[in-house]
């Protein structure tokens, strides 16, 4: 069974930093791209971050570029988002989700507030 | 590249609703569509457009061409009230959501 379970969220300040972590099992993690995608409270998805398989090749929306990145430990079978800079529009729950054909496994997010 | 949706749709249970999903070209791109109940994460229901993931019963059907991408839900239940967001796999953008009552 797949099975991905996000954590690192919580309130933060204006210009701090966070890492969340996605902790994956059920498949050959190493085979899949992994992705982030948020939502901000009452609104709708909004594609992050995306890292293939191998971790070499990494994509990010323009609205984090420059300010969190994706990486991946293969060999613990977890996926990671470093934000730094965060602004209060950062504020969301953060889901990661395994990619296939679409977004086929995703976790239960995890809430991240930027707030003074 | 944005993709628009309808707000809200509105069906009668046994009916079936149709949610479009509008982008330029939207036809030539592969596209997903996910299904977000209140406080739950997104479940895929259709992706490469009109192909449906094991589990998803089959009155969940896809179709796209031109500008627009339609997700059909045949003989419509109370259960299938939820957001429905599509998505071009290209760009990974996402639709800004459709809500679809059943009443």
């Amino acid at each position: 069974e797949v099975q991905l379970s996000e954590s690192g969220g919580g309130l933060v300040q204006p210009g701090g930093s966070l890492r969340l972590t996605c902790a994956a099992s059920g498949f050959t993690f190493s085979y899949s791209a992994m992705t982030w995608v948020r939502q901000a409270p009452g609104k709708g998805l909004e594609w992050v971050s995306s890292i293939s398989g191998s971790g070499s090749n990494t994509h990010y929306a323009d609205s984090v570029k420059g300010r969190f990145t994706i990486s991946r430990d293969n060999s613990k079978n977890t996926v990671y988002l470093q934000m730094n800079s965060l602004r209060a529009e950062d504020t969301a729950t953060y889901y990661c989700a395994k990619v296939s054909s679409g977004y086929d496994y995703w976790g239960q997010g995890t809430l991240v507030t930027v707030s003074s | 590249y944005e993709l628009t949706q309808a707000p809200s749709v509105s069906v009668s249970p046994g009916q079936t609703a149709s949610i479009t999903c509008s982008g330029d070209k939207l036809g030539n791109k592969n596209v997903c569509w996910y299904q977000q109940r209140p406080g739950q994460p997104p479940i895929l229901v259709i992706y490469q457009s009109n192909r449906r993931p094991s589990g998803i019963p089959a009155r969940f059907s896809g179709s796209n061409s031109g500008n627009t991408a339609t997700l059909t839900i045949s003989e419509t239940q109370a259960v299938d009230e939820a957001d429905y967001y599509c998505q071009d796999t290209t760009t990974a953008v996402f639709g800004g959501g459709t809500k679809l009552t059943v009443l």
